[in-house]
């Protein structure tokens, strides 16, 4: 399974654009990246996944670079409710019983 | 996409009691279902694999006759945490995979262990 790595925190303010990049350097060729949202006290949630090059749905981007080798979640114009942990995870998405491992997480406090 | 439904969110118990967490599938059948832990401030670790009609699969470390996991219905698993101690004391979350070529993980509300 591919490991990831991410800053443990970052901070932001209202309206700016926060990117943040995991790092799996040994992602394999089937694997997708996803990343996901968690707020306390709450289980995670799906915001964007992908394979390759760039992603976009209506709550943020993802950028991968050709080698795969790591991936940049990009929120735009955050707010004080995008304050939560992200985490990125990489893992095969056709093999539905296939388990994914989670990392350390990146933990985004946005301040007004 | 896929609902997930945990219950109960929230459970207090002696020290030496068992308890039950179900997480149903609401949505679609799901043969596998995943069961993470998470301690306060950290990530999500994942425990155990729930692989409908068949034994569960743990990760290393994790004890399998103390975290008994059942998955007897493609809807539903169960985690029972037996003689539960306080260092039990935890946020267990339920996920399973979406099904098509995304495979996301989508994930229960999780549910609050406090042993007293």
């Amino acid at each position: 399974l591919a490991k990831t790595t991410q800053p443990i925190s970052m901070d932001s303010y209202e309206g700016q654009e926060v990117n943040i990049t995991c790092s799996h350097n040994n992602i394999a060729t089937n694997d997708y990246i996803t990343w996901y949202q968690q707020f306390p006290s709450q289980g995670p949630r799906f915001i964007i996944q992908g394979y390759k090059t760039k992603v976009t749905n209506e709550v943020a981007s993802l950028f991968i670079p050709a080698d795969r080798k790591s991936s940049t979640l990009s929120l735009p114009r955050v707010s004080l409710s995008d304050t939560a942990v992200y985490y990125c995870l990489v893992g095969d998405a056709a093999n539905q019983g296939g388990k994914l491992i989670f990392g350390q997480g990146t933990e985004l406090s946005v301040k007004p | 996409g896929a609902v997930v439904s945990q219950h109960p969110s929230r459970v207090i118990c002696k020290s030496g009691t068992s308890v039950k967490i179900e997480c149903r599938s609401l949505d679609f059948q799901a043969t596998t279902m995943f069961w993470y832990r998470q301690f306060p401030k950290q990530s999500l670790m994942l425990m155990a694999t729930s692989n409908e009609g068949s034994k569960a699969t743990y990760e290393q470390g994790v004890e399998k006759d103390k975290f008994l996991i059942n998955h007897a219905s493609l809807t539903l698993s169960t985690l029972t945490v037996t003689s539960a101690h306080p260092e039990d004391s935890s946020f267990y979350i339920c996920s399973l995979r979406g099904q098509g070529h995304t495979g996301e993980l989508f994930f229960g509300e999780g549910s609050r262990l406090t042993v007293l």
